[in-house]
């Protein structure tokens, strides 16, 4: 059974990068038709798409985070990555990595990591 | 932009049944599979209903998935409620360019 679970500092100051792994363990990341996505969540607020990438490194991004946004896979090691740049506290949320089986939907999440933006 | 749009709560008492709605802001919410999820307090998300009406293996038969043409929605429809079932629900779907668009999450209430 496929587990995800994110990684990286729970603490980013404003105006820096904010940083995050999810590592697949269980199953492949080199799967057909899947997309490894990241998704968070704000204090008290809905679900928001980050972006995600499938196996060969394909991305698809947010359109209102492209330009500080870049995700990144690394199958040797079973990770994906996050990376945010020029944070500021409305980055303040809980990342959640997730698999994304195309039209069948999110079937497996990490646990989420709550990341603050403050100095 | 394409929009799914949910009651912001609903509640209902134990061991009744209640309902659900996400409604497609334009197009035909039967175009593409709408799945459901629920977040308890404190937890990640987890798929009850994909592709409109399947439950993935553990979820139970109470919990289901209908879509109504008429009124371009899809429902989740939950039976013989239990104070578990108290969560937030969250349904999803795609807009016309394929990509994934989550509802803005309905808070169910088991009083």
């Amino acid at each position: 059974q496929v587990q995800l679970r994110e990684s990286g500092p729970g603490l980013v100051k404003p105006s820096e990068t904010l940083s995050l792994t999810c590592t697949v363990s269980g199953g492949s990341l080199k799967i057909n038709s899947v997309y490894w996505s990241w998704i968070r969540q704000a204090p008290g607020k809905g679900l928001e798409l980050i972006g995600d990438i499938n196996s060969v490194g394909i991305t698809r991004y947010n359109s209102s985070l492209t330009s500080r946004l870049s995700i990144s896979v690394d199958t040797s090691k079973s990770q994906f990555s996050l990376s945010l740049s020029s944070v500021t506290a409305a980055d303040t949320a809980v990342y959640y990595c997730a698999r994304n089986r195309g039209f069948s939907g999110y079937d497996t999440w990490g646990q989420g990591t709550l990341v603050t933006v403050s100095s | 932009n394409f929009m799914l749009i949910q009651p912001h709560s609903v509640s209902e008492s134990p061991g009744k049944t209640v309902t659900i709605s996400c409604t497609g802001s334009s197009g035909s919410i039967s175009y593409n599979y709408v799945h459901w999820y629920q977040q308890r307090p404190g937890s990640a998300p987890r798929i009850v209903i994909f592709e409109d009406n399947k439950r993935p293996s553990g979820v139970p038969a109470r919990f289901s998935g209908s879509i109504d043409t008429s009124s371009n929605s899809a429902s989740l429809i939950i039976s013989g409620l239990k104070t578990e079932d108290e969560a937030d629900y969250y349904c999803q779907s795609y807009d016309k360019t394929n990509h994934e668009v989550f509802g803005g999450g309905t808070k169910l209430t088991v009083l």
